[in-house]
């Protein structure tokens, strides 16, 4: 299975720069996936293939990478964005999530 | 839009099975694989499986073989997910998601369902 590796956690103060990684142990082309889970919620769907924002969000959110190596990268970070992250690729079956980044205020 | 409507919580008792729903609606629901997702308490993502309505394909993470059964009814735009033999490590909220065809993401997710293995 491809394993995805993601800081556990990151401090942010807002109105911040801030990039979540997301490293694979294997090539994934472009098929990496980003999504926000705030408490209690279901999973919602941020960038697609890597660098494609979903429709409906927030331009401040954008994504980058290929092969191994991920980031998405939130500019300037809002109140709202408090929460977690997490990466997903679909390159292969089965599909695996990222552990997940827990983004907190300092 | 595209809704994901599941079935509510389930307080089961161990090597009971459990069977969950969600309903599309908003989209053909044939057209679109259905996947779902395992969240453990506190804890990150597990894939369990897909299932292709229009055929009935299914494609399936190994761990959950055996656990998992997916299932869909076209009459109705529902997908099912029937777990057995549960045990406490079964405990857990479990996601349908719609995935998109062209860069096979999952674009749409249910609310969820909570599901407590307990005697």
């Amino acid at each position: 299975d491809t394993v995805l590796t993601q800081s556990p956690a990151l401090a942010v103060s807002l109105g911040q720069r801030v990039t979540i990684s997301c490293r694979a142990s294997k090539s994934v082309s472009t098929y990496m996936h980003w999504y926000q889970q705030k408490s209690g919620q279901q999973p919602k769907l941020l960038i697609y293939s890597a660098s494609n924002l979903e429709s409906g969000v927030p331009s401040r959110f954008s994504g980058s990478g290929s092969g191994t190596d991920f980031t998405l990268t939130i500019d300037p970070v809002e109140a709202d964005d408090i929460a977690n992250y997490y990466c997903q690729q679909s390159n292969e079956l089965p599909y695996t999530f990222g552990a997940g980044t827990k983004l907190e205020l300092k | 839009q595209v809704k994901l409507l599941q079935s509510g919580a389930a307080l089961v008792k161990p090597g009971a099975s459990v069977k969950m729903s969600c309903k599309a609606s908003g989209y053909t629901f044939t057209d679109y694989w259905v996947s779902w997702v395992k969240q453990s308490h506190g804890k990150s993502l597990e894939w369990i499986g897909e299932i292709y309505p229009n055929s009935g394909a299914t494609n399936f993470n190994e761990k959950f073989k055996g656990k998992a059964t997916l299932t869909v009814d076209k009459s109705t735009s529902t997908a099912y997910m029937e777990l057995s033999r549960l045990t406490s490590e079964d405990s857990a909220i479990y996601y349908c998601t719609r995935k998109e065809e062209w860069a096979y993401v999952m674009d749409a997710w249910g609310q969820g369902a909570s599901v407590t293995v307990s005697s």
